[in-house]
């Protein structure tokens, strides 16, 4: 079956350590997003990609670092520089909606990744 | 600009008893509106979309949402809740990005 798959489900660290969590989609979408998830704020968005080898910052970038290789795979790193890092990470992808205002397109979205800094 | 507000941040029902979950948007644009679901630590799943068909649109497991744009809300409704109901539920509006609202807790008390 076509979906998102993010990994690892739960993931601990310790200060000043870096993480990568995984994202790969098969839906065959251009676009990819990675969003945070605290109680009560909803969902904020970290970093998006349209297309391979180009990715933009969202509202809350700082501390964290993506790549686009692959139009399958959107990788996430957090940094040490992430003051508070302890969250619900989502990954989620759509179709092309470059041309395209307001995008017409749902998200589709992984099961997340849970990191705890220790 | 868009963005997205939903009224309530915790809802609670009784089984069997209707669902209404409140939002209201603005667009700059003729908007896509969207209702997620996430059960806890799920990702969310789609219930619903409104893109300028229909203006009451159905989803899945019994979910709907009328778009009143004279109003400017998109209010999810469900005639009778049942206990696996019990979940976060997000509106999102779009533009040239998604804009999620902050979030509608449902309890249903048995």
């Amino acid at each position: 079956d076509g979906g998102i798959t993010q990994s690892p489900k739960y993931l601990f660290r310790k200060e000043g350590q870096n993480v990568t969590l995984s994202c790969e989609q098969n839906l065959n979408h251009d676009a990819m997003y990675w969003y945070r998830q605290d109680p009560g704020q909803g969902l904020r968005l970290i970093y998006y990609s349209q297309i391979v080898n180009d990715f933009q910052k969202g509202d809350i970038a700082e501390g964290y670092s993506v790549s686009r290789e692959k139009k399958e795979s959107f990788p996430l790193t957090v940094t040490s520089a992430q003051k508070n890092p302890t969250a619900f990470y989502l990954c989620a992808s759509s179709k092309d909606q470059r041309r395209r205002v307001p995008n017409t397109g749902e998200l589709f979205f992984g099961e997340g990744s849970r990191l705890t800094v220790l | 600009a868009q963005s997205v507000t939903q009224l309530d941040s915790h809802v609670s029902v009784s089984e069997g008893t209707p669902v209404l979950l409140r939002c209201n948007y603005s667009s700059s644009y003729s908007p896509s509106l969207f209702w997620y679901v996430q059960h806890p630590n799920k990702g969310l799943q789609l219930l619903l979309k409104y893109t300028s068909a229909a203006t009451l649109v159905k989803g899945i497991n019994g979910f709907e949402a009328e778009f009143k744009k004279s109003e400017t809300s998109f209010h999810l409704t469900k005639p009778s809740a049942h206990m696996s109901d019990a979940a976060e539920y997000f509106c999102v509006v779009t533009g040239n990005q998604f804009y999620f609202g902050t979030g509608t807790s449902l309890t249903v008390i048995p």
